[in-house]
Order: C-alpha cells, then structure tokens, then sequence
C-alpha cells in the first residue's frame, strides 16, 4: 500500500535518553517534513528536506535532527529528550512543483518523555 | 508574525450543513488548504483553493476570498462520521505552510 510508514506508533522515554523516530515513503515525493502537534496548537514544522541530501530547519527545530541519505527515508533523532518533547509526531511527504503539492501524513508517532 | 484563526469547538446536527470558518494573516499567499483529522489518526487532504471563489468537491465546498484573508469550509448533509478536526493551513510566500490550531466538529444525531 503506497503511504508513508512511521515507527514507533508509541513509546515512553526517560529524559535525557537518545531516540530516533523512523519514516519511509514510497510514492517518491521530493519533500519531506516532521511536524510535532500538541494540543491547542497548530502542526508545528520541525525539520524539512527538499530533495535527498538536504535538509532544513522549521520553526521548532532546536532538540532534533534530521538526515536525508535517500529519497524514501527521512528519520527524526532527539539526542537528549527533554519533557517539553513529548508530543506527537507526524511525518509528511509532498511532491515540489507548481501546483497543490498535497501532504500526505503518516500515521504519526506519539512519544512520552517522563 | 503569521496567524491562522479558526474557531475551537462547533457542534451540528446529523443532515444539517456547517460553515468552519478560517481567517489568516500571512507574509504572502501561495494556496490555502483544509485537512480533515479523525481523532487519532493523521491529517487527510480535503481540499486547496489559490484563486477566489468556491471549489466544491461533493459534499463539501471550500470558499477563499484573498483580498479578505478569508476562507470557510462547508459540509453538507452531516454525517455522524464528519465528527473530526478540521484544520486550515496556509501556504506563505516562502512556500511553508501556517497550521491553524483545528476546529473540533461535534456531530449529534
């Protein structure tokens, strides 16, 4: 089934602990982004990609990092979790030309920090 | 700074029709789109309006008026599985996209 797979669903973590939230694509979109959600908040970008190899900071970036290695795979590491991360995640893909350039989400991730 | 209002909660009635409406203020205007979410579950694309007017796609219609900063989404014939957030988001000048926080829609029988 074509989407975006994200990984872990869930997961609890102790603060200051190193964790890496995954996701892959296989509708060969350019882009790909992180967004955090929180309650009575709007998405909130994170990092983005444009194109494998490159990636750039959203609007809340600082306490994660991003890689681009290839076009399907977009992974999300918090070196040292704080509290304040703990959120849901989603993922995101889109194709980067003139027209709508549509998001579609994965399943999102949603991750405790105790 | 960038801002995308919509209300927080609304709540309609199984058959009826609601308007969510979304108001923004951003540094330029590349499309305006509206997500349907499903609690629990990811963000779905509804529908995209760049240029003024209406853009009806079945039951649901979406209306942009950009000299206004203004957009609504109209859903017709509620059904019980309409019961979700709808967010609007904005696409700016540097081709980022402005997350309204979602209006939570109640559907009662």
């Amino acid at each position: 089934i074509a989407g975006i797979t994200q990984a872990p669903t869930s997961q609890i973590l102790a603060a200051g602990r190193r964790m890496t939230l995954r996701c892959t694509q296989d509708m060969r979109h350019n882009a790909m982004y992180w967004y955090r959600q929180d309650l009575g908040l709007g998405l909130r970008l994170i990092h983005y990609s444009n194109t494998a190899g490159t990636t750039g900071k959203g609007e809340v970036p600082d306490g994660y990092s991003v890689s681009r290695a290839n076009t399907d795979d977009f992974p999300l590491t918090l070196a040292s979790a704080v509290p304040s991360q703990t959120s849901v995640y989603f993922c995101a893909s889109s194709d980067m030309g003139t027209g709508a350039n549509v998001l579609t989400f994965g399943a999102g991730s949603r991750l405790t920090v105790l | 700074g960038q801002n995308i209002d919509q209300p927080t909660e609304m709540t309609a009635t199984e058959g009826a029709i609601v308007q969510i409406n979304c108001t923004y203020q951003t540094s330029g205007f590349n499309g305006l789109f509206w997500y349907q979410q499903h609690a629990g579950e990811a963000p779905t694309f509804l529908s995209y309006n760049v240029l003024d007017g209406l853009e009806e796609k079945g039951r649901f219609s979406s209306f942009l008026s950009r000299s206004k900063g203004y957009s609504y989404l109209l859903l017709k014939e509620l059904q019980m599985k309409d019961s979700a957030s709808y967010l609007c988001a904005v696409r700016d000048s540097n081709y980022q996209l402005i997350w309204g926080a979602g209006t939570k829609l109640i559907i009662k029988p």
